[in-house]
């Protein structure tokens, strides 16, 4: 069964560096999303992307944030100059359609920040 | 207000016995789909079942059934005959039809999970 696919499984990073998170959509979904889970806590929405550009994105998703579908396979997340509280769970999600439908996760990027 | 509410922060389970976890949702959106999560200790996201607002049945897939309850705008997931490899978090989310701009992309708004231990 096709899956989304994320790599790292675990990126530590300095205070104020930059850091790329990258998945694997499933091949012929066209809907594709970031979510953050801080540890303990509920998982919150961050962007969605479709037809190449950002469809929506939450407060979380500031100007440090950006994402980027640099080819046709992979949907990157980059987060610049990255604080302590940018420690979390990132994971990568994608759909076939938009509206009420099933989406797809990969198995997250465990972040911390030192 | 809170889209999905799961009030439960934590059940036990008897291995072999059935369990309710409940999730309460608020939405004005006529198109909107449920779902549930399951999130073991490792942290990847499993999909569990989906519910469509329109569907007429409630979902069931293999020994998990959602008791979809339109009018009360719940959507509780009942595991039967459970395991130990049960235990695990489980979130309930939506994802409505249509944004407020009337183009729907979907995003999911979960619940704050619930904890299921099943005990041997």
């Amino acid at each position: 069964e096709p899956e989304v696919t994320q790599t790292p499984s675990h990126q530590v990073t300095q205070m104020g560096q930059e850091v790329i998170l990258r998945c694997v959509p499933i091949s012929n979904h066209l809907y594709f999303y970031w979510y953050r889970q801080i540890l303990g806590q509920k998982v919150e929405f961050l962007v969605s992307f479709y037809n190449n550009e950002i469809s929506e994105k939450s407060e979380i998703f500031d100007d440090q944030f950006s994402v980027e579908r640099p080819d046709g396979s992979n949907f990157t997340l980059k987060i610049r100059s990255t604080k302590l509280e940018d420690s979390a769970m990132y994971f990568c999600a994608s759909s076939l359609q938009g509206g009420p439908r099933p989406q797809h996760f990969g198995d997250g990027t465990r972040l911390s920040i030192l | 207000a809170q889209k999905i509410t799961q009030t439960q922060p934590g059940m036990f389970v008897q291995e072999k016995e059935a369990v309710t976890l409940d999730c309460t949702y608020d939405t004005s959106d006529p198109s909107y789909g449920l779902f549930w999560y399951k999130q073991p200790s490792s942290g990847e996201m499993i999909f569990l079942i989906y519910q469509g607002s329109y569907d007429q049945q409630n979902a069931t897939e293999g020994r998990y059934s959602l008791n979809f309850q339109k009018a009360r705008k719940s959507a509780n997931l009942v595991i039967s005959a459970s395991q130990l490899g049960d235990s695990a978090m489980y979130f309930c989310a939506m994802r409505e039809g249509q944004s407020a701009g009337g183009t729907s992309y979907g995003k999911l708004t979960f619940g704050q999970g619930t904890i299921l231990t099943v005990h041997p």
